[in-house]
Parts: structure tokens; sequence; C-alpha cells
């Protein structure tokens, strides 16, 4: 079965500092996206990743293909961060994506 | 631009009843998707229509039916509620196939999300 595991399920951190999320996967992908959901329940899409490394302000991206391993890194982290990140992967021959459990992060200040 | 619009909020049904959670998009994008989302599980996909006319089963269709008559919208409808199908519904489009390279083509847009409970 194609799933897709992300850890930690729950992180608390002080504001300022260097937060790592991880997203982890069973077989190969095309594509693989990070989501945030807010306190309030809204879905936005972060990034989508087919290789390498993306940056979108104080969020970073990277892939390992390799390894079936993502990343999502935030710097100098801020309690707007505070929110649930979704990995979801595209596996090769599915239109659909799977996706995991979600990252509750909370940034104290 | 509204982006991806979904009525109702929040609903509570009885057991049997029927209802439609609408779902609207003004981008122009052919892509459409109805997830649901349960406490501690991943958004789980219950059907999708890549186009006007054309609808396909998800991961969880049982207990639900679309339509896409046009390209704005994509109601999901509940003929018999049933207790496990209180959950959080998200309504989602986006331009292009999911796995197109062309990220800014293939980004999701969700809607706000409705609260379903049927008790």
């Amino acid at each position: 079965k194609n799933e897709v595991e992300q850890s930690p399920q729950n992180l608390t951190a002080q504001e300022g500092e260097f937060i790592t999320i991880n997203c982890s996967y069973s077989v190969g992908i095309s594509a693989l996206h990070w989501l945030q959901q807010h306190p309030g329940g809204g879905i936005v899409s972060l990034f989508m990743l087919s290789s390498g490394k993306k940056k979108h302000g104080r969020l970073i991206a990277t892939i390992n293909i390799q390894e079936k391993h993502s990343s999502l890194h935030i710097t100098a982290s801020h309690p707007r961060d505070s929110a649930v990140y979704i990995c979801a992967v595209l596996y090769f021959g599915n239109e659909k994506l799977t996706f995991g459990t979600g990252t509750r992060l909370t940034i104290i200040p | 631009n509204a982006g991806v619009t979904q009525t109702p909020k929040f609903r509570i049904l009885k057991i049997g009843q029927s209802m439609t959670l609408q779902c609207a998009q003004d981008m122009n994008h052919n892509y459409m998707y109805w997830y649901r989302q349960d406490p501690g599980m991943g958004l789980k996909l219950i059907y999708y229509s890549v186009g006007a006319g054309i609808t396909d089963k998800g991961e969880v269709p049982n207990g639900y039916n679309v339509s896409r008559s046009t390209t704005e919208d994509f109601p999901l409808r509940l003929e018999l509620a049933a207790p496990s199908q209180t959950s959080v519904y998200f309504c989602a489009s986006s331009r292009a196939p999911l796995g197109s390279l062309r990220e800014h083509k293939n980004i999701q847009y969700f809607g706000a999300g409705t609260r379903l409970s049927v008790l």
C-alpha cells in the first residue's frame, strides 16, 4: 500500500527557531506537494516539487528522490507559522494525491 | 476573484437525510476535487473531475455522487446521510493535472471547507 509518513506529528518551538518537518513515501513519485492548513481550517498550497529544492520567503522545501524523503524548513519561525503542514505525493501512474496526516506546528512567542 | 467558494460552512443532518454541498470556482480551472478530512487522518479523495461533463471516483466514493455540468461548479451530493459521513469536506481546483511540471498550473486552490455532522 502506498503511504505517506510525516514526522513529527506535533512540534512546539520558540519563536525564531529553525523548524524541520519530514515526509517519507514508499515508492516512486512524479511530484510532491506541501500544504499548510491554518487553525481556522483553510488549506493553502505551498510548494510542488519533483526534484531538488525550492524556496519561498522563509520556507524551504527539499526532496531526495533516491531516499524517498522530503523536508520542509522554516527559518526564523514566527507565531503566525503555527499551522498543520501536510505532505502529499503523486505516485507514478496515479492522477490522485496521497496525503500524510500532517504535522501540527506551534510557535510560542 | 473569489477563488473556490464552498457552501454551507456548517451543517447538521439526521441519518437518512440528503443534501448537496456546493462548490464553485471562478478561475476557469478544468480540474476539480472533493476531499474529506477525518480527525487524525489525511485528506481522502472522494471524486474528481477533469472538465465539464467528466467525473471519476476517488478513494472513498461510496455514499456520494457528483456532477459537473459547467466548468465553474462541482456539487457533491449525499443521498442517504450516515454517521460515517461526519467529516470536514474540502473542494479544490487546479488549472492542470497535479503532476504537471509547471508548478503554477498544478497548485491546488482549496475552499474554506464544510463541517458536516450526521446524527
